[in-house]
């Protein structure tokens, strides 16, 4: 059974930073491209960064130069570290999975969420 | 960035009705070389994740009730519910995965009137 499990939330004043880490089983991780997506509170879905499975990473325009994906394939393990936090990326932070195939894909599986709180 | 539209942001349908919802890309999600449609659909109920209903505009994921279906091509496209159950009260959202940044529509929610 495919689980994504985030861990690495809670209460951060602005300026701080965080590291989130995604936890996969029941795949191949290696062998899938990976997304962090975030949820403002009572809000809808923004993508913030994916990676590839070669390595490539990507960024939102609103947390480029903050935010950095990693992935540690020996240990399934999605990492999103972010830095210079501001009240607007507070939110629930899915790690999902993109479907395997050729070129861009749709996200198959999602994490439950981790909550993420930027206020002093 | 590809804007996508949801509409309406919310409806209310009798159980056993007909659910509708839309979205419109601001630019064709059509790729000409695999005339695939780079369009999702996703349910999210309160408090849970986004479950993944329909990719490539039409194709349903595994485990999904065939009440739900996808339709549309380019930069329209429509999800029906055909028959409401209680269950699919939820928010639903369509994304466009055509190229980064992928984007998501705004959402629909769906209630039982």
């Amino acid at each position: 059974e495919v689980q994504l499990v985030e861990s690495g939330g809670g209460l951060i004043q602005p300026g701080g930073s965080l590291r989130l880490s995604c936890a996969a089983s029941g795949f191949t991780f290696s062998n899938y491209d990976m997304y962090w997506v975030r949820q403002p509170t009572g809000k809808g879905l923004e993508w913030v960064s994916a990676i590839a499975t070669g390595g490539e990473t990507y960024y939102a325009n609103s947390v480029r130069g903050r935010f950095t994906i990693s992935r540690e394939n020996a240990k399934d393990s999605l990492y999103l570290q972010m830095n210079s936090l501001r009240a607007e990326d507070t939110g629930v932070y899915f790690c999902a999975r993109e479907k395997e195939g050729f070129g861009l894909n749709t996200l198959d599986y999602w994490g439950q969420g981790i909550l993420v709180i930027v206020s002093s | 960035d590809f804007v996508m539209t949801q509409s309406p942001d919310s409806l209310a349908v009798s159980l056993g009705e007909r659910a509708t919802i839309n979205c419109k890309s601001s630019q064709s999600v059509l790729y000409s070389s695999n005339n695939k449609n780079y369009l999702s659909w996703y349910q999210q109920k309160p408090g849970q994740p986004p479950k993944l209903l329909i990719y490539w505009a039409s194709s349903r994921e595994s485990g999904v009730p065939d009440r739900f279906s996808g339709s549309g091509s380019g930069t329209d496209f429509t999800l029906t519910i055909s028959s409401l159950q209680a269950e699919d009260v939820a928010i639903y959202y369509c994304q466009q995965y055509y190229t980064i940044p992928v984007t998501f529509g705004g959402g629909t929610k769906v209630e039982i009137k």
